[in-house]
């Protein structure tokens, strides 16, 4: 079966840290993936995704992230984190473009 | 571009009664709609998926005569909880797929249910 892992459940960083946000998922082809950012009580904004190409994508507030087939990651960075930046973080893969398989989730604490 | 709605953000009812609530994709038309739950500090769950002028596509475990769900336009898609209890308090959030088959979900700000 499908699955989208994001092994950290809570992750602290000081502001102006960099930062890294795993994600893996288990599928035999390569799937269309995401990652959303969602705020206490707000839905969710895309941050980036991949479809084919490059696999650096660049996407807004200064996140990139960077598909790696053989270790079937799409991880998520950013150079230097703002305290804005503390929210809730989901991965998300699509197999077919319609149906989403979202990961649990990354909690961003940002420490001033 | 690419907004997406809810209506409303926020609502209270009493068991028993029935609750809508309105998905719409301000600015793209959306052939494809999505309904989703999320309860505290989880993922999201995806309840059903809604086409455009046919019947929604239920997720095992989702009573489809409990959320009714209506997408009859391109851009609207309803989603009403019916005879409400207290465990369908929620956060309910939608998506809507836009039809130039950018195949990205766009999702809306989500709706707080609490069923007193």
């Amino acid at each position: 079966a499908q699955s989208v892992t994001q092994p950290d459940i809570h992750i602290t960083v000081s502001e102006g840290a960099s930062l890294e946000l795993r994600c893996n998922y288990s599928y035999g082809a390569t799937p269309y993936l995401f990652w959303y950012v969602q705020s206490p009580g707000q839905g969710l904004q895309l941050l980036l995704k991949y479809f084919s190409g490059d696999t650096l994508v660049q996407g807004i507030k200064g996140f990139e992230a960077e598909f790696k087939r053989s270790q079937s990651s799409f991880n998520l960075r950013k150079p230097s984190v703002h305290w804005s930046d503390a929210a809730e973080y989901f991965c998300a893969v699509s197999f077919t473009g319609n149906q989403f398989y979202f990961g649990t989730g990354t909690s961003l604490t940002v420490i001033p | 571009g690419a907004v997406v709605s809810q209506h409303p953000s926020r609502v209270i009812c009493k068991s028993g009664t029935s609750v809508k609530i309105e998905c719409r994709s301000l600015d793209f038309q959306a052939t494809t709609m999505f309904w989703y739950r999320q309860f505290p500090k989880q993922s999201l769950m995806l309840m059903a998926t809604s086409n455009e002028g046919s019947k929604a596509t239920y997720e095992q475990g989702v009573e489809k005569d409990k959320f009714l769900i209506n997408h009859a336009s391109l851009t609207l898609s309803t989603l009403t909880v019916t005879s409400a209890h207290p465990e369908d308090s929620s956060f309910y959030i939608c998506s809507a797929m836009d039809s130039l088959g950018t195949d990205t979900q766009y999702f809306g700000p989500g709706t707080r249910l609490t069923v007193l």
